[in-house]
């Protein structure tokens, strides 16, 4: 079975500074997608970034990229320049490489990006 | 671009009674999950449909059913309610037949059940 940890409950940041949230995994899978994903307040959820395990390159969407470790089974994200409107539940999240697979959650790091 | 539809946005209900919610997938999208996030929790799994077709089952409780009719709308009943089943309930729509390993999941709202 896959799980997701993430190990930071809770982060605070001020706003402009950059800030990474961690997350580990755990498969047996070699191919399989990682994600980030927000939940701000109005618990939307919406996909930050997406990762392929098949691929080296580490991800980048404008301010936010990840550092994926495939052999070390890490997948940290970091935000650049944060905003206020970057204050939001993170999840770290695991699907493996099949159509129409579930995603599996971790329990989340809530980050406040303070003025 | 139309999005996820997901009815109704608040629910509240009495213990022992039952619930519908409905999810409307993105038009074309033929593969539907729900997703159950009680307070403070990651999102958990359901179940999961593709072309009408149950294609995956996570701890969803036998009190639940669902299923995905021919116009690929999903219906979740959940019957005997209990306290416990108050939770953020999203529905996610992907295109399943994109010919293609990933077909990313797009997540509605989500239907807020308030169980008194």
């Amino acid at each position: 079975a896959q799980t997701v940890t993430q190990s930071q409950p809770e982060m605070s940041v001020q706003e402009a500074e950059t800030v990474t949230l961690s997350c580990t995994y755990d498969t047996s899978e070699s191919n399989y997608y990682l994600f980030w994903y927000k939940q701000p307040p109005s618990r939307q959820m919406i996909l930050v970034i997406r990762q392929e395990a098949y691929k080296q390159q580490n991800a980048t969407e404008n301010r936010f990229s990840v550092n994926f470790q495939k052999a070390a089974k890490s997948f940290s994200l970091k935000i650049s320049d944060s905003q206020l409107g970057d204050t939001a539940m993170y999840f770290c999240a695991f699907m493996k490489f099949a159509r129409d697979d579930k995603i599996i959650f971790g329990k989340g790091t809530r980050l406040h990006i303070l003025p | 671009a139309a999005g996820v539809i997901q009815s109704p946005r608040h629910l509240i209900k009495e213990k022992r009674e039952t619930a519908t919610l409905k999810c409307y997938p993105i038009p074309r999208h033929d593969t539907v999950y729900w997703y159950q996030q009680g307070p403070g929790q990651d999102p958990q799994f359901l179940i999961s449909f593709y072309e009408k077709m149950q294609s995956d089952k996570g701890s969803i409780p036998d009190r639940f059913s669902a299923q995905q009719f021919s116009d690929y709308h999903s219906e979740l009943n959940m019957s005997s309610l209990e306290l416990g089943d108050s939770a953020l309930y999203f529905c996610a729509s992907s295109l399943g037949t994109s010919g293609g390993p990933y077909n990313e999941q797009f997540f509605g709202p989500g239907t807020r059940l308030t169980v008194l």
